[in-house]
């Protein structure tokens, strides 16, 4: 069963704007990742938050954590035709020492010019 | 340094064969873990090797195994192939077990007929 739950499932937007996808999970987390894929490829790492943070950046990608509301948001600003892909949030279902990430089912996310 | 390499890429079995899929992870990364990816179940973790030990098992049917050499190097085996195990499998390292930032191949895409 998954832990993550991505919102929305699909996104398109125009070259330029923002681009935001959300992240719910149900279990009690050390930390939250999230991981980029293109079409049928291996998972790229983006970014990793701890949860004790609440906010996170990393180039023009800024993640949020609200772990009372078990949820995360992923925002991609001045999006390019580069980001179209699909992106997946994944926890570590707060298994102590287990090297075990739980996927969401992912937003495909797709950029148009 | 060279990333985590998969090998083949594309596989065609028949319902009943057994397949292997081979995995070699960053010089120096010591965790490899399997996940399996369908358009059905998403992403799911099958199994994460750490020091030549499994070190956690995801909800797999005992038809799914692995192992992981003194060079780190893991495989992965399907026996009694289905149709249902028709996927994407991922194989991600990283330099310890625990949850830290993983680095994914390209995947080994299984058809079986």
């Amino acid at each position: 069963s998954q832990q993550g739950e991505e919102d929305p499932q699909a996104l398109s937007i125009q070259e330029g704007e923002n681009a935001t996808m959300n992240c719910s999970y149900k279990t009690s987390i050390n930390n939250l990742q999230w991981y980029r894929q293109n079409s049928g490829r291996g998972l790229v790492h983006l970014i990793l938050i701890r949860s004790n943070e609440r906010e996170k950046h990393s180039g023009r990608l800024r993640v949020t954590l609200d772990t009372s509301k078990k949820s995360s948001s992923l925002l991609i600003t001045a999006s390019r035709a580069a980001d179209t892909a699909s992106y997946f949030c994944a926890t570590d279902a707060g298994v102590q020492g287990a090297q075990k990430l739980v996927f969401g089912q992912g937003t495909r996310l797709t950029i148009n010019p | 340094k060279a990333g985590v390499t998969q090998t083949p890429r594309y596989l065609i079995k028949t319902r009943g064969q057994q397949v292997t899929l081979s995995c070699s992870p960053i010089s120096g990364h010591r965790s490899v873990s399997w996940y399996q990816q369908t358009p059905g179940q998403g992403l799911q973790f099958l199994f994460e090797y750490f020091s030549e030990t499994q070190r956690n098992k995801g909800n797999f049917p005992g038809r799914f195994s692995g192992r992981q050499f003194s060079n780190s190097r893991s495989e992965m085996n399907v026996s009694t192939l289905e149709l249902g195990d028709s996927a994407l499998y991922l194989c991600a390292s990283s330099l310890t077990t625990g949850v830290h930032i993983q680095y994914f191949g390209a995947g080994t895409r299984l058809s079986v007929l």
